[in-house]
């Protein structure tokens, strides 16, 4: 069936860098997006990746795509305290433009 | 601002009532999303909504209805059907383009967070 899965926590130093993996089951989704939700708050749309795509860059985050093995991931450079919060990764179903998420990955910052 | 704005930020429901969640966007957006999140959980799809007057269920309706209005508008009721309300529930809109339909990127309100009384 459909499914989008993420590991649910990850801990990095501030000034490491974060590196956040999904995998997904529809190996003709459009669109793969990651979203940012800090507690108590809704979904930040943070970057999206067309399928046709390896990689997608902007300021601080870097966005890789293996359509090979239907892995998607988040790298965050030079992680700050700021970036705390629950990344969800999502896709657009091709068939029906339906988008699934994933649980989330919780990312903690160490000092 | 463009933006979502979901409302009350907290409410409270007693046994056996109905209580309604605001969501409005003046965004232009076509398509209008409810989603409900639990502790741990990732979104699940409540209804969604591509046009006025016109809405379709998603994966969890059952105890939940909706109206579609206003383009602006998509306000949620929990009715007393819906046994387990306890939740963040979570407000989207996006544009519908293309040929197809196609939807673009989801944006979202700041949620709302009911409970049981």
């Amino acid at each position: 069936g459909e499914d989008v899965e993420q590991s649910l926590f990850l801990s990095v130093r501030e000034g490491d860098s974060s590196v956040i993996n999904c995998t997904y089951t529809d190996s003709s989704s459009t669109y793969l997006y990651w979203y940012k939700q800090e507690p108590g708050a809704g979904l930040q749309l943070l970057t999206y990746i067309f399928s046709n795509m390896d990689m997608k860059q902007d300021q601080r985050l870097t966005v890789l795509l293996n359509k090979k093995d239907k892995h998607l991931s988040l790298r965050i450079a030079d992680t700050q305290t700021g970036d705390s919060a629950i990344y969800f990764c999502a896709e657009i179903l091709n068939r029906d433009d339906k988008i699934i998420f994933g649980k989330g990955t919780r990312l903690h910052i160490l000092p | 601002d463009g933006g979502i704005t979901q409302s009350p930020k907290y409410l409270f429901r007693k046994e056996g009532q109905n209580v309604t969640l605001s969501c409005e966007q003046n965004l232009n957006h076509d398509a209008m999303y409810w989603y409900r999140q639990d502790p741990g959980q990732g979104l699940r799809l409540i209804y969604y909504s591509q046009i006025v007057n016109d809405f379709q269920k998603g994966d969890i309706a059952e105890g939940y209805s909706v109206s579609r209005e206003k383009k602006e508008s998509f306000p949620l009721t929990v009715t007393s059907a819906q046994k387990n309300p306890t939740a963040f529930y979570l407000c989207a809109s996006s544009f519908v383009q293309g040929r197809n339909g196609r939807n673009q990127p989801q944006h979202f309100g700041d949620g709302t967070r009911l409970s049981i009384l």
